[in-house]
C-alpha cells in the first residue's frame, strides 16, 4: 500500500544552519505531496505541497520538489531559525482520498 | 475566523465510560478527519467523512464510531475505551477531500486509565 518514509528525528541545529529533512513515499501513480508542519501544543498546519512530478513548493523559505525518479520529497530551508523549531510531517494523496503521513521528524532550532 | 474547533481539550476517563470528542467546523468544508498522534507513529487515521451522511474507515478505525448527521459536526464516540486509545487526537477539516489542505483543530489529549 501506499506509505511515507521519513528521516527519524530528533534533529538539532544552529540558528541559521542549513536544513534538510528526508522524505520518500511508495505509491501507484502520482499522487499529491505535503509537508505539515506542527508547532509546540498545536495542531498540523499545511507548510507546501507539490501535485505533480518537478513541481516545487515554497513557503516560508521552505521548499520541496517533487522527484519522480527518486520518489522523493525532500524539505529544505537555507537558513533555520528558532522560530522554526516544531514536528515536520511529510504526506501524500492515498487513493481513498485520505492523507497518509509519515512519523515526523522533530526539530530544534539552538540560539 | 475560521477554525476547528475541538472538546474537551483534556480528558481522563476509566475503562469502560463511553465518551464523545466533539468537532466542529465553520468553514464549510465537505470533507472531515479524525486522526491519533502517538508518539513514534505519527499521524494515523482513524475515520473521515466526505459528505454529510458519508463516513469511511481510515488505518486504525478499531473501537471507534463517528457520525456526521451535519456538515459542520463530526464527533467521535469510544463506547468503552480502553487503556489503548490513551492518545493525542485531532480533527480535521478541508474543502472537499483530504488532497485538499486540512484545516487542523488543536488537539484532544486523551488518558484512559
Amino acid at each position: 500500500g501506499d506509505s511515507v518514509t521519513q528521516m527519524e528525528g530528533p534533529v538539532t541545529l544552529s540558528e541559521e544552519a542549513f536544513l534538510t529533512i528526508n522524505c520518500t513515499y511508495t505509491a501507484t501513480g502520482y499522487p499529491s505531496l505535503f509537508w505539515y508542519v506542527q508547532y509546540p501544543g498545536e495542531g498540523l498546519q499545511l507548510l507546501l505541497k507539490a501535485t505533480k512530478a518537478d513541481d516545487k513548493g515554497s513557503n516560508k523559505g521552505f521548499e520541496a520538489t517533487y522527484r519522480k525518479e527518486t520518489t522523493s520529497f525532500h524539505l529544505e530551508k537555507g537558513s533555520v531559525q528558532v522560530s522554526d523549531s516544531a514536528v515536520y510531517f511529510c504526506a501524500l494523496g492515498g487513493s481513498q482520498g485520505n492523507l497518509i503521513f509519515g512519523k515526523g521528524t522533530k526539530l530544534s532550532v539552538k540560539p | 475566523e475560521a477554525q476547528v474547533t475541538q472538546n474537551p481539550r483534556y480528558l481522563i476517563t476509566v475503562t469502560g465510560k463511553k465518551l464523545t470528542v466533539t468537532c466542529s467546523q465553520n468553514m464549510n468544508h465537505e470533507y472531515m478527519s479524525w486522526y491519533r498522534q502517538d508518539p513514534g507513529l505519527g499521524l494515523r487515521q482513524i475515520y473521515y467523512s466526505m459528505n454529510v451522511e458519508v463516513t469511511d474507515k481510515g488505518d486504525v478505525p478499531e473501537g471507534y464510531k463517528v457520525s456526521r448527521k451535519e456538515k459542520r459536526n463530526f464527533p467521535l464516540i469510544l463506547e468503552s475505551p480502553s487503556p489503548n486509545q490513551t492518545s493525542l487526537y485531532f480533527c480535521a477539516s478541508s474543502l472537499s477531500s483530504g488532497f485538499d489542505e486540512q484545516f487542523f483543530g488543536p488537539g484532544t489529549r486523551l488518558t484512559v486509565l
